[in-house]
């Protein structure tokens, strides 16, 4: 039930195309759901998140969409850049838990010039 | 300011030993976290202080242990290495404030254990 399941496992997107990240949860706890990047080498850096109280959240290129009855949320990446290459994951976390996130399995983008 | 920052960078040791790991979290953050992310999978929450107490711990076994000092630094110990632990074991930061503060992340310790 603390299950964070995401897809794909790998991406491969064309220079000013839409890159779409699935994630899936079980728990109905959950009301924290952040999407963090990750570039090698580096530690995971925050990119944008949401609550289930909106359906939507968009801040520049990025975009979280959210649908709290089918327990899904994913991230859309508009005018994917070959700088976006890096591997993405979504998490989630409860209230109370705030240093506990589950993370999902990892999305590894590729935006192809 | 300076983010969250992790020593040493890498590591490698031999089974059997013990490892100490440092994190010195985001100046006017009280909370840290502490992950294991091994090679292609998402990190896996060990550990979470927040003003030197245990505030939660992950599936992990006793072998792994932590403190958080007055300063609000940590560490993360692992004892009796084995080959599994080889991983990135990555330190996390957040006001610790109810309400889900952004978690910021260092960039990690890489250990390798042979």
């Amino acid at each position: 039930q603390q299950q964070v399941k995401q897809s794909p496992q790998s991406l491969i997107v064309q220079k000013g195309g839409i890159s779409i990240i699935n994630c899936a949860y079980e728990n109905t706890a959950f009301d924290y759901f952040p999407w963090y990047q990750q570039f090698p080498g580096k530690g995971p850096a925050l990119l944008i998140a949401i609550r289930p109280d909106v359906s939507e959240k968009k801040e520049g290129r990025f975009t979280i969409s959210f649908n709290k009855s089918a327990k899904q949320f994913s991230l859309h990446i508009m005018d994917s850049q070959p700088g976006d290459s890096a591997t993405y994951f979504c998490a989630a976390s409860i209230g109370n838990q705030g240093g506990k996130l589950i993370f999902g399995q990892g999305t590894e983008l590729s935006v192809k010039p | 300011d300076a983010g969250v920052t992790q020593s040493p960078t890498h590591l490698i040791k031999t089974r059997g030993q013990h490892v100490t790991l440092r994190c010195s979290p985001i100046s006017g953050h009280k909370s840290v976290s502490w992950y294991q992310q091994v090679l292609g999978q998402g990190p896996q929450f060990i550990f979470q202080y927040y003003e030197k107490e245990e505030r939660g711990r992950g599936n992990f076994p006793d072998r792994f242990s932590a403190r958080q000092f007055p300063n609000y630094s940590s560490e993360l110990n692992v004892n009796a290495l084995l080959l599994g632990d080889s991983a990135l074991y990555l330190c996390a930061s957040d006001r610790g404030a109810s309400g889900n503060s952004p978690l910021h992340f260092g960039n990690g310790t890489r250990l390798t254990v042979t």
